[in-house]
């Protein structure tokens, strides 16, 4: 158990619809990082947040935002969902921004567009 | 749980036998190289990482070996378990941020 915890754990939706995952970071770690793993794009970077700051972006698309919260926990909305969102989607954290190199991830969040 | 893409290079050994993964790198610039380890339907769990003016490193039972002339990473795991069965993923960190740009993995599948 790494300490990150993830809800829901899965996810069944319908094109064009609106879902939120949401991540909770291990105690004590102020950095949130976002990743997406599909079957054709495997592990990809989305976005990171310190402190409830966004500090990098990666290939999020447009549709797609997050915010990290005063407690920590963050939130990726995914809106105007398409067939080829469906992907599990990990959230990580760490204790710093910039320091280390260990992430911890959560379990996932299945997502099913259908 | 599917976690991963069904093409994944795959590397057999048996159980007892020493593992060799490798990865190739295009980033000559990043900072860190870092080697995860995804079991089926968990997330990644890191395993270790080597710093880019580092040829070598050592954790338990795992080494990490830099090539930078032909950019070329791996992760030796000496006397391979049951356990270690997994897909391993190599990730590069590079910049002011922390965020890592990750390979396509391998998956490693240990015999009795």
């Amino acid at each position: 158990d790494s300490g990150v915890t993830q809800t829901p754990k899965h996810l069944i939706t319908a094109t064009g619809q609106r879902v939120t995952l949401r991540c909770s970071p291990r105690s004590g770690d102020l950095s949130v990082y976002w990743y997406q793993q599909s079957l054709d794009q495997g592990l990809q970077f989305l976005i990171q947040y310190y402190n409830g700051e966004e500090r990098a972006k990666g290939n999020i698309l447009e549709r797609f935002s997050a915010q990290q919260f005063p407690d920590l926990h963050s939130e990726l909305n995914l809106s105007s969902l398409e067939l080829g969102d469906s992907a599990l989607y990990f959230c990580a954290s760490s204790v710093a921004s910039v320091q280390g190199n260990e992430q911890f991830f959560g379990p996932g969040t299945r997502l099913t567009v259908l | 749980g599917e976690s991963v893409g069904l093409h994944l290079p795959t590397l057999s050994v048996q159980e007892g036998d020493n593992s060799i993964i490798n990865c190739a790198y295009s980033n000559s610039a990043s900072d860190y190289f870092i080697w995860y380890k995804q079991e089926s339907g968990k997330g990644p769990q890191f395993i270790i990482d080597i710093r880019s003016n580092m040829d070598k490193r050592q954790g338990q039972r795992v080494t990490v070996l830099l090539n930078k002339t032909v950019k070329h990473l791996s992760l030796q795991i000496a006397a391979t378990q049951p356990g270690d069965s997994a897909v391993y993923f190599c990730a590069e960190k590079k910049g002011a941020g922390n965020m890592l740009t990750f390979g396509g993995g391998t998956r490693l599948m240990v015999k009795p």
